[in-house]
């Protein structure tokens, strides 16, 4: 069975001190792990997709990885505009496209 | 705007009674899927159109739960007989196939059973 878990629960950070939040899955075979930021009371938002080990995406203050078990969310110098939860979530042994999602990090930026 | 809508937006109900949520997607998507999140969790599969075939429904789906998505446009997700654990987001999400799978979410429909 498709699972994801993301770590940790909860971040608190600075503006402009650098983290990066942990997604680790288990699939057996995956067609791609999607990054997703959602605000409170709203859907979530696309950010990025990932395919294949070794893969790389940046937008903004954002860079995500992916290794053959994990998927980081590197946040660069944030600010408080980047208070969110985000949601990690993978495309794995259902044909029709579903996504398991992670419990989410909910990350909070402190001018 | 051409994104994904729900309605409505909000919905508060008593307990036994029937509610329906519409899902407009982005129209040129031919997949559909909806999603049910409660606070502090990830979205959950609930149930996946492509066109208007609905071909996978969760096996947490009860029978109380049914969807249609006629002429593979809108959909609607209707609960019977609501109990208060049917409180939750009920999100909707397009996308179209063979362009990756990137699903677009609509601003879900928050329901509150009383």
């Amino acid at each position: 069975e498709d699972q994801v878990t993301q770590s940790p629960e909860a971040l608190r950070l600075q503006e402009g001190e650098s983290s990066s939040l942990n997604c680790s899955y288990t699939v057996s075979g995956l067609r791609g792990l999607f990054w997703y930021r959602q605000d409170p009371g709203k859907g979530p938002e696309f950010l990025f997709t990932l395919y294949s080990a070794g893969e790389e995406k940046e937008k903004e203050r954002l860079k995500a990885t992916l290794t053959k078990k994990e998927s980081f969310l590197h946040i660069t110098a944030p600010k408080p505009e980047d208070s969110a939860t985000y949601l990690c979530a993978v495309d794995g042994s259902s044909n029709t496209g579903k996504l398991i999602f992670g419990q989410g990090t909910t990350l909070q930026v402190k001018p | 705007d051409t994104g994904v809508s729900q309605n409505p937006r909000h919905k508060i109900t008593k307990r036994g009674q029937n509610v329906t949520f519409r899902c407009d997607p982005i129209s040129e998507h031919n997949r559909l899927y909806w999603y049910r999140q409660t606070l502090g969790q990830g979205p959950e599969f609930l149930t996946y159109f492509q066109n208007e075939a609905q071909l996978e429904k969760s096996r947490l789906l009860s029978d109380r739960f049914s969807a249609e998505r006629p002429k593979g446009s809108f959909s609607t997700l209707e609960i019977q007989r609501t109990e208060q654990g049917d409180s939750a987001m009920y999100l909707c999400a397009s996308s179209q196939y063979g362009s990756g799978n990137e699903q677009f979410f609509g601003p879900g429909t928050r329901l509150t059973v009383l």
